[in-house]
């Protein structure tokens, strides 16, 4: 079973762009999450998307958006990049259950310049 | 406002000892309790649960003890490899309006040495 897959895995902007990052769960899982890990402060929580609705949000801008297909794979967009937007974007998928344990892929490495 | 702390950034141990990996929160809502282990350039990956209702859960090498009371948990690794060496996150479940989210802490670096 293939796990799941975020591309791209590296890239750089500059200050003002936008940058869209693209995530494909495991088959069959249906709930996506989106974190932001930067060094010292761990995995920082975005959003959760399940059967095309985001279900839960945590504390960033706008600026932060993300949306879920029919195929439950996953996209987020941050639009007018900011230098402090330079971190490692992790998706993860669950299939749902009572652990709400998480699979992570490897992760979109943006360098915002 | 962090309601999981991982108050130790770093943590170095000589292989074949014991490592312990401690987790501070401050909700008591929290339900489930989960250990991440990530190596560099890969996604965090799952490694050992424990839910509120238990103090201790054993899995191998490791161990994760829980202490309600205190709001505090921890990771233990006996004996611990050299393989061992990543960044260990704990991770508390709660609920966020009625939807479940995993709180994650800032990570312990555990470099275990040969």
């Amino acid at each position: 079973k293939a796990g799941v897959t975020q591309t791209p895995r590296y890239l750089i902007k500059t200050r003002g762009q936008q940058v869209t990052l693209s995530c494909s769960p495991i088959s069959g899982h249906r709930s996506v999450s989106w974190y932001q890990q930067t060094p010292g402060q761990g995995l920082q929580f975005l959003f959760e998307y399940f059967s095309e609705t985001q279900r839960n949000k945590g504390n960033f801008p706008g600026r932060f958006s993300g949306r879920q297909f029919s195929n439950s794979r996953s996209e987020m967009n941050v639009s007018t990049l900011e230098l402090g937007d330079s971190a490692l974007y992790l998706c993860a998928s669950t299939p749902g259950g009572e652990t709400g344990e998480l699979f992570f892929g490897e992760g979109s490495r943006l360098t915002v310049l | 406002d962090q309601q999981v702390k991982q108050n130790s950034p770093s943590l170095s141990v000589q292989e074949g000892r014991i490592s312990i990996l401690n987790c501070d929160y401050t909700n008591s809502m929290f339900d489930y309790f989960l250990w991440y282990k990530k190596y560099p350039a890969e996604g965090p990956t799952f490694l050992i649960s424990i839910s509120s209702i238990k103090d201790k859960n054993e899995d191998g090498r490791f161990t994760v003890f829980l202490n309600k009371s205190a709001k505090h948990l921890s990771l233990h690794i006996v004996p611990s490899q050299p393989g061992d060496s990543a960044v260990y996150f704990c991770a508390a479940r709660g609920y966020s309006g009625s939807a479940r989210q995993l709180t994650f802490g800032s990570g312990t670096q555990l470099t275990v040495l040969p």
